[in-house]
Order: structure tokens, then C-alpha cells, then sequence
């Protein structure tokens, strides 16, 4: 089985503060992506990684980035913490052309 | 950019009944997906499909291409079922993004 393994499950941060979430997958799949989710605007895609060093800009890219040093591995940066960051990330994982796997997700409060 | 429209929002349903839940988009596709949501965050994939029909269990995925329309349905459902399906779509062109729709939250009592 494809397991996507997040970070941490709950955060809880303070404004200005620089946060990292860290996603790993275990089937060696090129393509790795970063959402948030918030009631009633559905899933959003920030950034999406097709290879290592490798990365695309979502549809609300603005106050985050992302590193992919190795294949496995896909990190979301927010560098300086703000109140409408709070929100549920979710990563997922792909092989060209499949269905993404998604992990359990990071509910981040920033206060 | 496509959009992607599910109906209804929100379904509450006695066990047993058969369920429908409905998806739409508005520019040609590649493929689309069917997501299911738990309360508490994980996201897991039912279906994708491009084309026809799929079954797995209880739950069957259509799709017309044409109509540029998908459907998808539970057969006797159950309270486990309760859960926010989500249907999102992949582009023609080769990109690997998907745009999702708001979802649609189900609830099946006993």
C-alpha cells in the first residue's frame, strides 16, 4: 500500500513565526502536491512538484513555498505565519496520469 | 479553467436507501476522480475514470463524456457511508492538477 505520511497531525503556531510541513511517500512516485482545504471553498492547490528541484505554482501559491531536495520527500514553507493560514494542508502523491494518495493531513492554527 | 459543480451539497439518507451524487465540469477532460473524506482528514480515492463505468463493492462511478457529467452511486447504504465525497477533475493537456469540486456531505442513518 501507498502510504503518504505528514509531519505533524495538529500545529499550533504564532504569527510571524516561519513553519515547516513536511510530507513523505513511500512508493516512489514523481509527482507530489500541497493543498489546503477550508469549509466551503473545497481542496486548493498551492504547489505541485513533478521531479526533485522541481516545482509549479497552484492557484494560491502567495505566502508559501515549497522545497523537493529528494524524490520522497516534499516540504511546504509559510515564512512568516499569518491568521488566514489557518486552515487544514493536505499532501498527496502520484504517478503520471493515476489517482493521488493522499495523507492524513495538518491542521494548522496560527494565532 | 474548469469548474467542477457536485449536487447535492448536503444528503441524508436512511440505510438501505440507494444514493446518487451528482458532478459537473465544464471543459473537456482527461479524467475524473471520485474522493471520499472521513471526518477527521483522510482522504481516500474511490474511482478514476475516463470513460464508461466502474465498480467496486456498493459504490458504481459513471461518467458521460459527452454531457461532460459523472454520477456517482451507492447501493445499500450504510452508516459507514456517512462520509463527504468529492469529485475532481484532470485537464486535457497533460497537466497532473486536478480541480475539485466543493464536495458533497452524506449521512446515513440507521
Amino acid at each position: 500500500d501507498v502510504k503518504v505520511t505528514q509531519s505533524s497531525r495538529y500545529l499550533v503556531k504564532r504569527t510571524g513565526e516561519k513553519v515547516f510541513l513536511e510530507c513523505v511517500q513511500d512508493m516512489d512516485h514523481e509527482n507530489m502536491f500541497w493543498y489546503r482545504q477550508d469549509p466551503g471553498l473545497g481542496l486548493r492547490l498551492i504547489y505541485f512538484s513533478y521531479d526533485v528541484k522541481m516545482k509549479e505554482k497552484g492557484d494560491i501559491p502567495e505566502g508559501y513555498s515549497v522545497s523537493r531536495e529528494k524524490k520522497e520527500r516534499f516540504s511546504l514553507i509559510l515564512e512568516s505565519a499569518s491568521t488566514n493560514q489557518t486552515s487544514m494542508y493536505l499532501c498527496a502523491s502520484s504517478l503520471w496520469g493515476q489517482e493521488q494518495f493522499f495523507g492524513p493531513g495538518t491542521r494548522l492554527t496560527v494565532l | 479553467k474548469n469548474e467542477v459543480e457536485q449536487s447535492p451539497q448536503n444528503l441524508t439518507a436512511q440505510e438501505g436507501e440507494f444514493i446518487t451524487i451528482n458532478c459537473s465540469y465544464s471543459v473537456g477532460i482527461s479524467a475524473l476522480h471520485w474522493l471520499q473524506q472521513h471526518p477527521g482528514g483522510g482522504i481516500v480515492s474511490l474511482f478514476m475514470l475516463s470513460s464508461g463505468k466502474k465498480k467496486h463493492g456498493r459504490l458504481i462511478a459513471t461518467i458521460n463524456i459527452q454531457e461532460k457529467h459523472s454520477s456517482l452511486h451507492i447501493t445499500a447504504s450504510h452508516p459507514r457511508d456517512s462520509a463527504v465525497y468529492i469529485c475532481a477533475v484532470r485537464d486535457k493537456g497533460g497537466s497532473e492538477k486536478l480541480v475539485f469540486g466543493k464536495g458533497t456531505k452524506l449521512t446515513v442513518n440507521p
